[in-house]
């Protein structure tokens, strides 16, 4: 399947240090999203990354993608305890505008 | 401008029972997607509308589902006989006309537990 699986299953960190998230899928892709979920409530929409992009920047957020990998990672830089959520990527197959989600990373920020 | 909202937050129900969700999207949204995500595991896919049509609805798990989204407004999601593996948190989630395999906007979610 198309599905992206993120890693590490589970992050955590001190405030004010940085969090790397990655994902990798299976198949060719139009592009890769990254979404962030908090405790209760629905994802967030975060970056969007298309096939032909390489790297996205979003404030303090990082998104490279390698296709030739069929990777993607997500920087948080200077993490704050607000940051902490689960975070998902979300990858649409060449010919499909379905996103297909993974199981996500759990990041959790220490004050 | 409201967000996506979803109706009831949790629902507990017995094995048997029928449960209807239901999910108002963003005003304007044509595009409505209903998503599962099983405890522990991934997000699925279970439908997408656009307007009142059926898009694609290969997701859906088996014909105990039943989607709707009468004039293409808000859409329900009912569940006839439920089983116990339907518990999950049922997101959700609208985008624009035209804006489809972008950014999404997704509801807070419906938790169904099925004893």
């Amino acid at each position: 399947s198309q599905q992206g699986e993120e890693d590490p299953q589970a992050l955590s960190i001190q405030e004010g240090e940085n969090a790397t998230m990655n994902c990798s899928y299976k198949t060719s892709i139009n592009n890769l999203q990254w979404y962030r979920q908090n405790s209760g409530r629905g994802l967030v929409h975060l970056i969007l990354i298309r096939s032909n992009e390489r790297e996205k920047h979003s404030g303090r957020l990082r998104v490279t993608l390698d296709t030739s990998k069929k990777s993607s990672s997500l920087l948080i830089t200077a993490s704050r305890a607000a940051d902490t959520a689960s975070y998902f990527c979300a990858t649409a197959a060449e010919g499909s505008y379905i996103p297909t989600f993974g199981r996500g990373t759990s990041l959790i920020v220490h004050p | 401008e409201a967000g996506v909202t979803q109706f009831p937050s949790h629902s507990v129900i017995e094995k048997g029972q029928t449960v209807t969700l239901r999910c108002d999207p963003i005003s304007g949204h044509d595009n409505l997607y209903w998503y599962r995500r099983v405890m522990g595991k991934e997000i699925k896919f279970l439908l997408h509308f656009v307007k009142e049509s059926k898009q694609d609805e290969s997701g859906m798990p088996n014909n105990r589902f039943l989607a709707e989204r009468t004039g293409g407004t808000y859409s329900t999601l009912k569940v006839q006989p439920a089983e116990l593996e339907d518990s999950g948190v049922y997101f959700c989630a609208s985008s624009p006309a035209g804006l489809v395999g972008g950014e999404q906007f997704f509801g807070p979610g419906t938790r169904l537990t099925v004893l």
